[in-house]
């Protein structure tokens, strides 16, 4: 089973800073990672897949990187709005299993 | 454009079984998987488990088998998360969500399932 950890676990920040959020994988999972943003009352929203790739209607300052075992989501010029819980998942072996880290809150001050 | 909408919030007693159900609409339901995720009360996401466009191939998070049953309809684009034997601590939100090319998008807006005594 391929355990996904994210750090840090929370943090503050004000409006305008940048901020990079990391996610680490147990194996090897290639570019088979995406992130999340999930805002409380709410469906969590795809921001970022393979990787690398940013889904439709998302904002040019999110962006992702990485691949093999180590990745970052980068959030530029950080906005009120973008307090949220990040979530990093992985798709992996055959039959495909799923898991997601357990997460960043991340709070705009 | 693709949307899943689910059924509403239950309360169940231990030991009782619930089933909730997720309609597809904007999008050809027979081409993607549906996939099933819950967030319990001050954690975070779990995957439950997914099933395969025609629902012939179906896989469960290891936590999972053996008490959770996916199914899907076609006829009516819907598909459904049976839990049995349910446990306190199965309370949680339960999402589901279409598979694209091995990330979840859209999801569903939740089920809150509420297991107590």
């Amino acid at each position: 089973e391929i355990v996904l950890t994210q750090s840090p676990a929370t943090l503050s920040l004000s409006p305008g800073e940048r901020v990079i959020l990391s996610c680490r994988a147990t194996q090897n999972v290639g570019t088979f990672l995406a992130w999340y943003q999930h805002k409380a009352g709410q469906a969590p929203r795809l921001l970022i897949s393979a990787a690398v790739n940013r889904a439709s209607g998302i904002p040019a300052r999110f962006s992702g990187s990485g691949s093999g075992t180590d990745f970052t989501l980068t959030i530029n010029s950080l906005e009120p709005e973008d307090s949220a819980v990040y979530y990093c998942q992985q798709r992996s072996g055959w039959p495909p299993l799923y898991s997601f880290g357990q997460g960043t809150k991340l709070e705009i001050k | 454009q693709a949307r899943l909408v689910q059924s509403g919030a239950e309360v169940k007693k231990p030991g009782a079984s619930v089933k909730v159900s997720c309609q597809a609409s904007g999008y050809t339901f027979t081409g993607y998987y549906i996939h099933w995720v819950r967030q319990a009360p001050g954690q975070g996401l779990e995957w439950v488990g997914g099933i395969s466009p025609n629902g012939g191939l179906i896989n469960y998070g290891e936590r999972f088998q053996g008490r959770v049953t996916l199914t899907r309809d076609s006829s009516i684009t819907t598909a459904y998360m049976e839990v049995n034997n349910l446990k306190s601590d199965d309370t949680a939100i339960y999402y589901c969500a279409t598979e694209r090319q091995n990330w979840f998008d859209p999801w569903g807006q939740g089920t809150l399932v509420t297991v107590s005594s």
